[in-house]
């Protein structure tokens, strides 16, 4: 089982909508949990870290049931601007540095 | 901000030369890391390092080595390009702890022909 899993997508969304993306990782002690962004030809960015209570910035809910080994993204209101690439991040255990990157979904907004 | 810089956005070198990628990042943070990111794989780990001369293998070690002999500055080395080893390289750092965020560098597009 790999250790973060995505669906690559494509996720083709016109302006507006709600789009929610999801991963599972395998490793149930696993301490931190991030969404990352990537925009084409660019560098990963942090969007938003995911604390177990859930937590919202603006368009952006993130969510962690940690029963279940399972982080969602949900963006509302989709924008012409949220067209790129989502990873989602998970570091492993409290002593480790490496954070494990899942492969990404890419979400595609059109007008 | 933080800032991670790269020495060369783009590069193209022959097999069987020695290619060196340089990092520097300007926030005084611990743990410096080498990824390399290709299509469908996504980003692979290759070294990382939590301290001055010290480094740690990550997933796909083979064919790279690293240097870190300040703390602001982490290199990778590939000893002898190979043309597998043609990727977008990715350096990034972090402070450490908990949350434990990894700022990026802009890449470098290596090319080895």
């Amino acid at each position: 089982r790999k250790e973060v899993e995505q669906d690559p997508g494509p996720f083709n969304v016109p302006e507006g909508a709600t789009v929610a993306f999801n991963c599972t990782y395998s490793n149930s002690a696993s301490q931190s949990f991030f969404w990352y962004r990537q925009d084409c030809r660019k560098e990963p960015k942090l969007l938003m870290s995911v604390y177990s209570s859930g937590n919202e910035d603006g368009r952006f809910t993130a969510q962690l049931n940690r029963a279940s080994q399972y982080i969602s993204l949900l963006i509302r209101d989709s924008k012409l601007s949220d067209s790129a690439t989502y990873l989602c991040v998970v570091r492993p255990n409290q002593a480790g540095t490496a954070l494990i990157f899942g492969k990404g979904t890419t979400l595609s907004v059109s007008s | 901000d933080v800032k991670v810089t790269q020495s060369s956005r783009y590069l193209v070198k022959r097999t069987g030369e020695k290619v060196f990628l340089e990092c520097v990042q300007d926030m005084d943070h611990e743990n410096m890391f080498w990824y390399r990111q290709d299509p469908g794989l996504g980003l692979r780990l290759i070294y990382f390092s939590y301290d001055v001369k010290m480094k740690e293998k990550g997933d796909i070690p083979e064919g790279y080595s690293v240097s870190r002999e300040k703390k602001e500055r982490f290199s990778l080395i590939l000893e002898s390009a190979s043309t597998n080893q043609t990727s977008m390289y990715l350096c990034a750092s972090s402070l450490g702890g908990v949350t434990d965020t990894q700022y990026f560098g802009p890449g470098t597009r290596l090319t080895v022909l």
